[in-house]
């Protein structure tokens, strides 16, 4: 089994409307990052949380991580087009800058 | 600043063969690790180095193997290749210390025939 789970594993949204990824941990996180990925490429970064309870925003995207460190939510408000990817939360499990990752969410946005 | 480079971007090899992939770390970042991703799968974590030490591994055999150079840029090198390491290969580097993430570049993908 996954070390770290995402859900669900494939997403397809109308554009404009609201989504969210779930990423849940059996086992406290030091870190979580959320990155996104298109077909075959490299990982973008999108935001890294280190605090419980913390929430990130950036432009459309937010991301949150529970107080206990094990679960984060990735949501994206009014969807668009160029939001469509691989969605891959890791975690620093250690502090040593060793990730793990989810299998990733596929997200397609339907214009 | 320059991002995080890899070449070649794609390579075909034959079943027992060797292959060395590079990486070319963002500027002032001093520690890469290396990752591979099966289709559809997320990355795994195959080793970490910083100042030119490896400095952790992954769940990977003795036949895959590192180095970091002085100017921080890497090599992962792959003897004895199997039809199972065909994968795209991730390289990232990052600045080491707290509330620094992880830089990745745009990958190498190996098919294995």
């Amino acid at each position: 089994s996954q070390e770290l789970e995402q859900s669900p594993q494939s997403l397809i949204v109308q554009e404009g409307k609201n989504l969210t990824i779930n990423c849940t941990s059996s086992k406290t996180l030091y870190g979580l990052y959320w990155y996104k990925q298109k077909y075959g490429e490299g990982l973008i970064f999108l935001m890294m949380l280190q605090k419980g309870g913390e929430e990130k925003s950036h432009e459309k995207i937010t991301a949150k991580l529970d107080e206990k460190k094990q679960q984060s939510s990735l949501h994206i408000t009014a969807s668009q087009p160029s939001h469509a990817g691989i969605y891959l939360c890791g975690a620093d499990r250690s502090n040593t800058g060793k990730l793990i990752f989810g299998q990733g969410t596929t997200l397609q946005v339907k214009p | 600043e320059t991002g995080v480079t890899q070449s070649p971007t794609h390579l075909i090899k034959t079943r027992g063969q060797q292959v060395t992939l590079r990486c070319s770390s963002q500027s002032g970042h001093n520690t890469v690790s290396w990752y591979q991703q099966a289709l559809g799968q997320g990355p795994q974590f195959i080793f970490q180095y910083y100042r030119e030490e490896e400095n952790g591994r992954g769940n990977f055999p003795p036949r895959f193997s590192g180095l970091q150079f002085p100017n921080y840029s890497s090599e992962l090198n792959v003897n004895a290749l199997e039809l199972d390491d065909s994968a795209l290969y991730l390289c990232a580097s990052s600045f080491s210390g707290p509330n620094y993430h992880y830089t990745f570049g745009s990958g190498t993908r190996l098919t294995v025939v």
